[in-house]
């Protein structure tokens, strides 16, 4: 089955500066890779997504960049600020699956 | 409109008695998972509903693990005989058919937390 692995666990920046995760998978057949967002306590909500026949995808302060060939994607978040503080997943969707990293718990520091 | 709702939000049960778990999808949406986020872990598949379709269920962790859904749209997880090890938040989401690949958003549910003494 696929796997997908996330980097880093936990993730520190102070408020303005860029945070970047990053998502490696093993299935080539994966063709869709979407990012949610977990607040503590709230449900995980979907905040950006790229499809397989895309190379990046940007919507505000958020972008995310797609490398088929390596099989990584990263998740950029600029101009951080403190709401932007939350555990973030990535996924890899193959058939009717999605396969979740383990989750990256960024702190933006005021 | 409302989205997914799980029930009980959370749930304290002793070792060794069993627990359900409830999910009302999003009217209209076909596809239903479960999964299991422990702490600290990402989300872990564990069911997938399609209509009338035969579930997947390859991520059930073992056979104290069942789900059924009726009339395709509320799903109940049964967990027999707990275990400390089960003690995690259930999450539910639904989507659209996801049919090939096609990918519709799946959303989330709030979850069920459940700790198991």
């Amino acid at each position: 089955g696929e796997n997908v692995e996330q980097h880093p666990s936990t993730l520190s920046v102070q408020e303005g500066d860029s945070a970047v995760i990053k998502c490696t998978y093993s299935d080539s057949a994966s063709n869709y890779f979407p990012w949610y967002k977990q607040e503590l306590g709230k449900r995980p909500q979907l905040i950006i997504d790229i499809r397989s026949n895309v190379g990046e995808k940007k919507d505000q302060r958020i972008a995310v960049t797609l490398n088929k060939t390596a099989k990584h994607f990263s998740l950029h978040i600029t101009e951080t600020q403190p709401e932007d503080s939350a555990v973030y997943f990535c996924a890899a969707f193959k058939d009717y699956k999605l396969s979740f990293g383990a989750g990256t718990t960024v702190t933006v520091r005021a | 409109g409302a989205g997914v709702s799980q029930s009980p939000s959370n749930k304290v049960t002793e070792k060794g008695k069993d627990v359900e778990l409830r999910c009302d999808p999003i009217s209209g949406h076909t596809a239903l998972y479960w999964y299991r986020q422990s702490l600290g872990q990402g989300l872990e598949f564990l069911i997938y509903f399609q209509g009338n379709s035969a579930p997947d269920k390859s991520g059930l962790p073992s056979d104290r693990f069942s789900a059924e859904r009726t009339g395709g749209s509320v799903s109940t997880l049964t967990i027999q005989r707990t275990q400390q090890e089960d003690s995690a938040v259930y999450l539910c989401a639904s989507s659209l058919s996801p049919g090939g690949a096609r990918y519709n958003e799946q959303f989330f549910g709030p979850g069920t937390r459940l700790t198991v003494l």
